[in-house]
């Protein structure tokens, strides 16, 4: 089966770096997905890491650890509009892709 | 190229009505997922197709929901009877799929049905 685990809520500051952690037992495990979803929106995509390691795409980086069924999401030079909800998925050979719950996170000034 | 497109956009009906959902996949993917989002969650997989196939329907409440993806392309979501904890975003997604690169394992998400039930 499938499970997914993040935390429900996180609060950073403006300029600051927050990391989001998510953990996995997915049998048959294929991929992690990172997704953001602004209030009201359709989820958008962030990243996919597959191998162990740090993928960096602009402000935002994700990690993956095989081995330890580990993720994390590390958002750099926070600002206002990355107030929104991010969400963990694994995807296992099947294709099937499974969400976590979702973190919500709050940027304050 | 085109976006997954869904059809409505918002939807209101009574209890115990009927009601369907639509989507268009982006052309050329192959697997399409059909998700629910109640306020607050994160999205619940309902059912997936490979082309015209179901892959995966364990979380699809078959007594009352029903799916179809005729010709490997559109699919349609339906509901019937509908039932007031069936208000919720109805999310469709579509993904090219066949490993390897990270484009081909990028899920595309419409811009969801919001299902209201009085």
């Amino acid at each position: 089966g499938q499970n997914i685990d993040q935390p429900t809520e996180m609060t950073a500051t403006e300029g600051a770096i927050v990391q989001i952690n998510c953990t996995y037992q997915t049998s048959g495990f294929n991929g992690l997905f990172w997704y953001q979803q602004h209030a009201g929106e359709a989820p958008t995509f962030l990243s996919y890491n597959v191998l162990d390691g740090l993928e960096e795409k602009g402000r935002f980086s994700s990690f993956l650890s095989r081995s330890k069924g580990y993720s994390y999401l590390l958002l750099k030079e926070l600002q206002m509009k990355d107030s929104a909800s991010y969400l963990c998925a694994s995807l296992n050979r099947d294709d099937k892709i499974i969400f976590g719950k979702g973190t919500r996170l709050h940027i304050l000034p | 190229e085109a976006g997954v497109a869904q059809s409505p956009r918002y939807k209101i009906i009574e209890k115990r009505q009927s009601v369907a959902f639509w989507c268009n996949p982006i052309s050329g993917h192959a697997t399409l997922y059909w998700y629910q989002q109640i306020l607050g969650q994160g999205p619940k997989l309902l059912i997936q197709f490979q082309n015209n196939g179901v892959v995966d329907d364990s979380q699809l409440p078959k007594d009352r929901f029903s799916a179809e993806r005729l010709k490997g392309v559109d699919s349609t979501l339906k509901i019937q009877p509908a039932k007031l904890e069936d208000s919720a975003v109805y999310l469709c997604a579509s993904r090219r799929g066949g490993g390897g690169r990270s484009s081909y394992n990028e899920q595309f998400f419409g811009p969801g049905t919001r299902l209201t039930v009085l």
